[in-house]
């Protein structure tokens, strides 16, 4: 299994809808992230979590929430989707007990495609 | 001024060649820059890493070679195979934390 798990890892849908995109993680780690991927924009951070009670806007919130309901679990809602959301998103973790390069750790991604 | 500058967009090399994808930051407070490696259909992953107090970094076929006073970094790919092909990120952070990525370079490695 992997160590970073996405669900779900497609999702068509329509404007206004809610969506939410779920990420699980069994590496222990106490920081977890969402990224934006889009072609030309690199990834680009939505929201970040050092811990369960830590909740970050990144350079891109607006639009999403998110909810860090136990160390392993970190989700990406986004509460009226519209097509400009179109996108795949990560899930990503880190150690913030190493010192410090930080290395994160990707899911394999949710491909989000919003009519 | 967290922007990270990547390019080229896109690269074809022939097998055995020299691949070579350029950074640039403006940061001067960054303190890691790594590279990280995307297959289709899969997430990055870390390839290779370096810090500004060194100049070069060597992990088999891949080098870093960072250039501090010129705000930039490269990743060299000695010998590249097909199994290379794949999109490559350069990114910067401060402290591990709240890492900028460049937008990538897809590589193609013809056989």
């Amino acid at each position: 299994d992997a160590d970073v798990t996405q669900t779900p890892r497609n999702r068509i849908t329509k404007t206004g809808k809610r969506i939410m995109l779920e990420c699980s993680q069994t590496k222990g780690h106490d920081r977890m992230y969402w990224y934006r991927q889009d072609p030309g924009l690199g990834l680009r951070l939505i929201y970040y979590s050092f811990d369960v009670k830590d909740i970050n806007k990144g350079e891109i919130s607006d639009g999403y929430s998110v909810s860090r309901q136990a160390q392993a679990k970190f989700s990406l809602s986004l509460e009226s989707a519209i097509p400009n959301q179109t996108a795949l998103y990560f899930c990503a973790t880190s150690d913030g007990q190493t010192p410090v390069t930080g290395e994160l750790f990707f899911g394999e991604g949710s491909r989000l495609t919003v009519l | 001024q967290q922007q990270v500058k990547q390019s080229p967009q896109s690269l074809i090399v022939q097998k055995g060649g020299i691949s070579i994808i350029n950074c640039a930051y403006e940061n001067t407070a960054f303190d890691y820059f790594p590279w990280y490696q995307q297959f289709p259909g899969k997430g990055p992953a870390l390839l290779i890493a370096i810090r500004p107090d060194v100049s070069e970094k060597k992990e088999g076929r891949f080098t870093i070679s960072f250039n501090k006073s010129a705000k930039q970094f490269s990743l060299h790919i000695m010998d590249s195979q097909p199994g290379d092909s794949a999109t490559y990120f350069c990114a910067a952070s401060l402290y591990g934390q709240n890492f900028v990525f460049g937008p990538g370079t897809r590589l193609s490695v013809l056989p």
